[in-house]
This record gives C-alpha cells, sequence and structure tokens, in this order.
C-alpha cells in the first residue's frame, strides 16, 4: 500500500510570494496534520484536520492555513513568505478514531527554500 | 506542554542493544509516549508506543517507569539501518474525538559503528 505522499518534494520562492503544498494521506486514513521541520530542530505542529475540519492549530500566524478535502487530501497554504519559512514541511495521516490508541505516519516532506 | 529530556547523541556498536532514555517528569495521566526516529532527508517513521504498560514490536521495545516520568527505548540488536534521530514525544490530547497532536523536541542522534 501506499505510504504518504506530498508534492512537490523541493521548492524555491522569494520573499513575499505564496506557497501552497499537497498532501495525499495513507488509503483509509480520515485525519491529516502538518508540521514545519527547520534545520536541526525537530517538527513543530502546524494543522490537523479531521473530516474537513480543523482540530488543532500550533503557535503559526495566521500566513498559514489550510484545508482538507473529501478525498482527505490536505493542502498547506502559506502567504507572505519570510525567509524562516525556509523548511521541511512534513505531512502525517491517521485514522483518528475516538477511544483507539492512535498513532501518526509521515510522509517524505516538501523542502521549501525561501530566498 | 509537557516536555521530554532526551541526550543530545549517543553510540552504540553494531549488533550490541541500545537504551534510549527519555525524561517527561511533567507527564499527564493521559499522554501517551511515543517514540519516533528520522533518517537524514526522510520524515519521520513511527517506532513504538505506549500509555503505562512496557510495550513490545518487531522494531524495539519501550520500558515505561512505574511513576511515568521517565521511559526508555531499547533496540535489541543495533545495526547501521538504525543510525538515525530518536524523538521521544508526549501525544498531548484535545478535548473530544480524539484529536491530538505530537510535540517534537530535538531528539537523540544515535550513531551507529560498525
Amino acid at each position: 500500500d501506499a505510504g504518504v505522499t506530498q508534492s512537490p518534494t523541493h521548492l524555491i520562492k522569494t520573499r513575499g510570494q505564496h506557497v501552497t503544498l499537497r498532501c495525499s494521506p495513507i488509503s483509509g486514513h480520515k485525519s491529516v496534520s502538518w508540521y514545519q521541520q527547520v534545520l536541526g530542530q525537530g517538527p513543530q505542529f502546524i494543522f490537523q484536520y479531521y473530516e474537513k475540519e480543523e482540530r488543532g492549530r500550533g503557535n503559526f500566524p495566521d500566513r498559514f492555513s489550510a484545508r482538507q478535502f473529501p478525498n482527505y487530501s490536505s493542502e498547506l497554504n502559506v502567504n507572505a513568505l519570510l525567509l524562516g519559512d525556509s523548511a521541511l514541511y512534513l505531512c502525517a495521516s491517521s485514522l483518528l478514531l475516538a477511544g483507539i490508541s492512535d498513532t501518526q505516519y509521515f510522509g517524505p516532506g516538501t523542502r521549501l527554500t525561501v530566498l | 506542554d509537557a516536555k521530554t529530556t532526551q541526550p543530545n547523541s549517543m553510540e552504540s556498536n553494531e549488533e550490541e542493544p541500545v537504551h534510549l532514555p527519555c525524561n517527561h517528569s511533567t507527564i499527564s495521566g493521559t499522554d501517551y509516549i511515543h517514540w519516533y526516529r528520522q533518517l537524514p532527508s526522510q520524515g519521520p517513521e513511527y517506532v513504538i508506543h505506549g500509555l503505562t504498560s512496557n510495550v513490545n514490536n518487531r522494531m524495539a521495545s519501550l520500558a515505561i517507569a512505574e511513576d511515568r516520568k521517565s521511559s526508555t527505548l531499547i533496540l535489541h540488536r543495533a545495526t547501521l539501518r538504525d543510525a538515525a534521530v530518536y524523538y521521544c514525544i508526549l501525544r498531548l490530547e484535545y478535548s473530544g474525538a480524539g484529536s491530538y497532536q505530537l510535540t517534537f523536541g530535538k531528539g537523540t542522534k544515535l550513531s551507529v559503528i560498525p
């Protein structure tokens, strides 16, 4: 079975531009989470979506937004890019069924470079 | 938020057991302990998780202290493929419907010596 897929794998943008990153979860998984990983640090939580609704949000500015589609795929949008947004953006999917021990499975990430 | 503390780096000889420690003294009763590892240029890979009891799977074992303030990830026979950054994470639950986030620290960089 295919794992979590993300596109594109690499992206170069300039300051002030907008970017859209895409994620397809594992088949049957209804929840998608987004993380930002700056070089040398662990991933930082940005958003969690389940059934097209935002279920959690990390400490990121409003320039960051996301949405989930009926097929459970997701997009992460970042507006007005700053140099500090350069990072590996990770998508993770999970079943997210209440009452069970759940875990997240990560994709390979999208490497964003802001010049 | 509950935090975890791990050594920055550890070394192990190939084919020997490795014990990776993690302190989480502020853990709450509903926080699951998760371990992930990350190889260079890859996304994190799930290793194991637990709540109170010790857990075993094909990759590793997780030993959780009785007071849950610390845990140890055990790799029974380290191989070169186990060289990675290992993250000990507390899964923070949101209210309702099982929503949660994973809070990563800096992790432990494990080097395996042939």
